[in-house]
């Protein structure tokens, strides 16, 4: 059974400085994706990666996926209020339709 | 252009009835998810159409829950029988035939009081 782990659950953050949310997978996959989602919103899709060591970046945020280690890494640079959010990994199999299982989010909250 | 709808945006039942959620992909999409978001969760899987036939339905959580496709574009996803657990999100998805990226709709907001 595939199974998708985020850490952390909850990330308070200050304005200006750096993190990182984990997300780790358990079987081999052929996409992993990052979403967004506001209180009461539906999902955003921030990025796809697809392959081996891609990295992908859109304004403050960054993303990278190692297949080997089966983990993906959504990097903030800079936080900014707007950043306020949950966000989401997923992962897809082309075998199993493309079909999402999601990790349980995590909960960010950039505060000045 | 149009991207996914769902309709009604909020329901709200009674324990025991019956319920339908409308779903309208983007056109020309030729995949369509169903996934269910209860609170401060991630969304879980509940049922893949292609086309008209359902292709995965193995994330519904028992027989009370139904759905159909019939002409390959709208799909109703039924509940029947309520239970206060069925309460959530219930979002849909459509993906353009060999393309990976899913676009979601607003979701329905399912309350069984």
């Amino acid at each position: 059974e595939l199974k998708v782990e985020q850490n952390p659950l909850f990330l308070s953050m200050q304005e200006g400085k750096n993190y990182t949310i984990y997300c780790n997978y358990s079987t081999t996959s052929d996409r992993l994706y990052w979403y967004r989602q506001d209180p009461g919103k539906s999902l955003e899709s921030l990025f796809v990666l697809l392959s081996n060591g891609a990295v992908k970046q859109e304004g403050r945020l960054m993303a990278s996926l190692d297949t080997k280690a089966r983990l993906s890494t959504l990097h903030i640079t800079a936080a900014v209020h707007d950043l306020s959010a949950t966000y989401f990994c997923a992962v897809a199999r082309r075998t199993a339709g493309n079909k999402l299982t999601f990790g349980g989010g995590t909960r960010v909250l950039v505060k000045p | 252009g149009a991207g996914v709808s769902q309709t009604p945006s909020n329901k709200v039942t009674e324990k025991g009835k019956y319920v339908e959620l409308r779903c309208d992909p983007i056109s020309g999409h030729t995949a369509l998810y169903w996934y269910r978001q209860s609170l401060g969760q991630g969304p879980e899987f509940l049922i893949y159409f292609q086309g008209t036939g359902a292709a995965d339905d193995s994330g519904l959580p028992n027989d009370r829950f139904f759905a159909v496709r019939p002409e390959g574009s709208v799909s109703t996803l039924k509940i029947q029988r309520t239970e206060r657990g069925d309460s959530a999100v219930y979002l849909c998805a459509s993906r353009l035939d060999r393309t990976y990226e899913q676009y979601f709709g607003p979701g329905t907001r399912l309350t069984v009081t």
